[in-house]
């Protein structure tokens, strides 16, 4: 199993529906989770951090679940600014490294 | 503020040519560290230093060696460019103890 593994998608949606992306992770002792959001041919930037079980930022919320180790993501009334590959990140340990998945890539269509 | 910066933003190698990548941040981060992105396999960490003066080796360190200058910068060279390393390269920073990480624009690398 990877460690971090995503959907690649693309995941094609119209503008204003409601998308979610699943992410699932190998080490049942991580405790912190990151969405990073990446364009196309830009660097990845930090979306969302979670560390219990959920995070909400305005049409972006996303959820933990510890028991079955998936987090998801979350977005509501979908923007054509939306599109863009999201990254799933997982700490390795203590080491100060991350795991990124591959990365889920949206396109919002008008 | 530019945050994190790194030149070139293009090139083009020749197999067997070496270079050297650039990376400088401004926001005072201990942790430094070098990633490359290819097509399907995501961002694969190369190398990182922790703070001045240490490096270790990421999941992809073959090929590549760098050096730590000073806080500021972290440079990543490849002595002898091989087509495989046609990839994105981007270089992040961090803080001790804290898991975000903050990418620079990154470096596009073309090895013929």
């Amino acid at each position: 199993r990877k460690e971090v593994e995503q959907d690649p998608g693309p995941f094609n949606v119209p503008e204003g529906a409601t998308v979610a992306f699943n992410c699932t992770y190998s080490n049942s002792a991580s405790q912190s989770f990151f969405w990073y959001r990446q364009d196309c041919r830009k660097e990845p930037k930090l979306l969302m951090s979670v560390y219990s079980s959920g995070n909400e930022d305005g049409r972006f919320t996303a959820q933990l679940n510890r028991a079955s180790q998936y987090i998801s993501l979350l977005i509501r009334d979908s923007k054509l600014s939306d599109s863009a590959t999201y990254l799933c990140v997982v700490p390795r340990g203590n080491t100060g490294k991350l795991i990124f998945g591959q990365g889920t890539t949206l396109q919002v269509k008008p | 503020n530019a945050g994190v910066t790194q030149t070139p933003k293009f090139q083009v190698l020749k197999t067997g040519q070496s270079m050297t990548l650039q990376c400088a941040q401004d926001m005072n981060h201990n942790s430094m560290y070098w990633y490359r992105q290819d097509p399907g396999m995501g961002l694969r960490l190369i190398y990182y230093s922790a703070s001045e003066g240490t490096t270790d080796k990421g999941e992809v360190p073959n090929g590549y060696n760098v050096s730590r200058l000073n806080k500021r910068e972290f440079s990543l060279r490849l002595e002898s460019a091989a087509p495989s390393q046609t990839s994105v390269y981007f270089c992040a920073i961090g803080r001790e103890g804290i898991y975000e990480q903050y990418f620079g624009p990154g470096t596009r690398l073309t090895v013929t």
